[in-house]
């Protein structure tokens, strides 16, 4: 089993949409949580960075973690065609683990 | 400021030769990351360097691969006798420290014909 699973997609929504990305995983120890936005040809760069259980907002986006469930989701509210990339979300245990996970990866474009 | 590099942006090399890829971190930034991402598919962690510490080079996948960090600033990662499964975009990612958030570069794209 992966230490992370994430649905590859790829996924196609209207502009304005809500976009609901997610990820499942198996090692309770993650502690650390984040998503990246990977343009074609482009280095991945952090969204968002949390930390435990919990909701965090910035802008457009929500990150949402649920570790009793090991799942986490990224919201992305009024979608925008600039959007359109691909999101990974990587984990980490912190403690002694300097080894971050990344998921496979979704692919969304948003169509104007 | 200027962000991660990594050179070459893009690199062809016949099967069986070595080849070197070469990441500069952001200054001050102690800890880096080796990544390789084939098509299709998510990171792949290969080695993390953090100050003066030993390596953790367990995400290298055969002794054909090393790499080296002088102090905390670039890092060269060598492919021996390459292969045509090795070819993807290794990605080299610095952050300030541990648990910080990483800042990646573009990615070198590494072809074995």
């Amino acid at each position: 089993q992966k230490e992370v699973e994430q649905d590859p997609g790829p996924l196609s929504v209207p502009e304005g949409a809500i976009v609901s990305l997610n990820c499942t995983y198996s090692n309770s120890a993650f502690q650390y949580f984040m998503w990246y936005r990977q343009y074609s040809r482009k280095g991945p760069e952090l969204l968002m960075y949390t930390y435990s259980s919990g909701n965090k907002e910035d802008g457009r986006f929500t990150a949402q973690v649920d570790k009793s469930s090991k799942y986490i989701s990224l919201f992305i509210r009024d979608s925008q065609p600039s959007d359109s990339a691909t999101y990974l979300c990587a984990m980490s245990r912190g403690n002694t683990g300097n080894q971050f996970y990344f998921g496979t990866g979704t692919s969304l474009t948003v169509i104007p | 400021g200027a962000g991660v590099s990594q050179s070459p942006s893009n690199k062809v090399t016949e099967k069986g030769k070595d080849v070197e890829l070469r990441c500069d971190p952001i200054s001050g930034h102690t800890a880096l990351y080796w990544y390789r991402q084939r098509l299709g598919q998510g990171l792949e962690f290969l080695i993390y360097f953090q100050g003066n510490s030993a390596p953790d080079k367990s995400g290298l996948p055969s002794d054909r691969f090393s790499a080296e960090r002088t102090g905390e600033s670039v890092s060269t990662l060598t492919i021996q006798r390459t292969q045509q499964e090795d070819s993807a975009v290794y990605l080299c990612a610095s952050s300030l420290a541990v648990y910080n958030e990483q800042f990646f570069g573009p990615g070198t794209r590494l072809t074995v014909l």
